[in-house]
């Protein structure tokens, strides 16, 4: 467990509407990433982060945007969403131990957009 | 970017069979990591395996770096490996590329 959670943990919402997602982490990992997992797709990159105000796009960032305004934090919004934003959402962290850098997730969070 | 393939997409078996599952990737990388996804959408950590060797209880992966390949073995498989297996690397400070996964289901 690397202390990692996710909130809300169930979506619905409509066309249109703006949503925020909230990746929470408790031991202090510097990389955060939002991931989406879409049958057929395997897990896709959104955005990550490298620190604190700290943000890159990843391979599906269009129709989102991230803000990690403190290290614990990393938020995923989805300005107007859209049916095909409907998808499960993972936040994970990288956790370096004895130098290896292995990447953990959250529990994810089941977005269906209306 | 880098590209990762899994084989064989999909897996049926009886339960205490054995099975192999394939990772082939396109490119050098430093970090290989495999994952099992379970019915319920939970994503577990099996092994960090960049090369070598490892073993844990029934499940073992090797990683040959230099042929960019990874196996991860199931022995004596039960009801409870039933879900998604994935494959990911990166290299260097990248995040994860993922595979589309291998999906197991194991009949008792």
């Amino acid at each position: 467990d690397a202390g990692i959670t996710q909130s809300p943990r169930h979506k619905v919402t409509e066309t249109g509407t703006p949503v925020t997602l909230r990746c929470h982490q408790t031991e202090n990992h510097r990389y955060m990433y939002w991931y989406r997992q879409d049958p057929g797709h395997g897990l896709r990159l959104i955005h990550y982060s490298y620190g604190v105000k700290d943000t890159d796009k990843g391979e599906v960032s269009d129709g989102y945007s991230v803000s990690r305004s403190k290290t614990e934090d990393f938020l995923l919004t989805l300005e107007s969403a859209t049916s095909s934003q409907t998808s499960v959402y993972f936040c994970a962290i990288r956790n370096r131990g004895g130098g290896d850098y292995e990447q953990y997730f959250g529990p994810g969070t089941r977005l269906t957009v209306t | 970017g880098i590209q990762v393939e899994q084989s064989p997409p999909d897996l049926i078996l009886q339960e205490g069979a054995n099975s192999t599952l394939r990772c082939n990737f396109s490119d050098s990388v430093n970090n290989l990591q495999w994952f099992h996804q379970n019915p319920w959408g939970q994503l577990i950590n099996l092994f960090y395996i960049p090369s070598g060797t490892k073993q844990n209880g029934r499940l073992s992966a090797t990683t040959v770096a230099t042929e960019r390949y990874s196996l991860l073995y199931i022995s004596s498989s039960q009801t409870t490996d039933s879900g998604v297996y994935f494959c990911a690397v990166n290299s260097g400070n990248t995040p994860l590329v993922f595979g589309k996964g291998t999906r197991l289901s194991v009949i008792a």
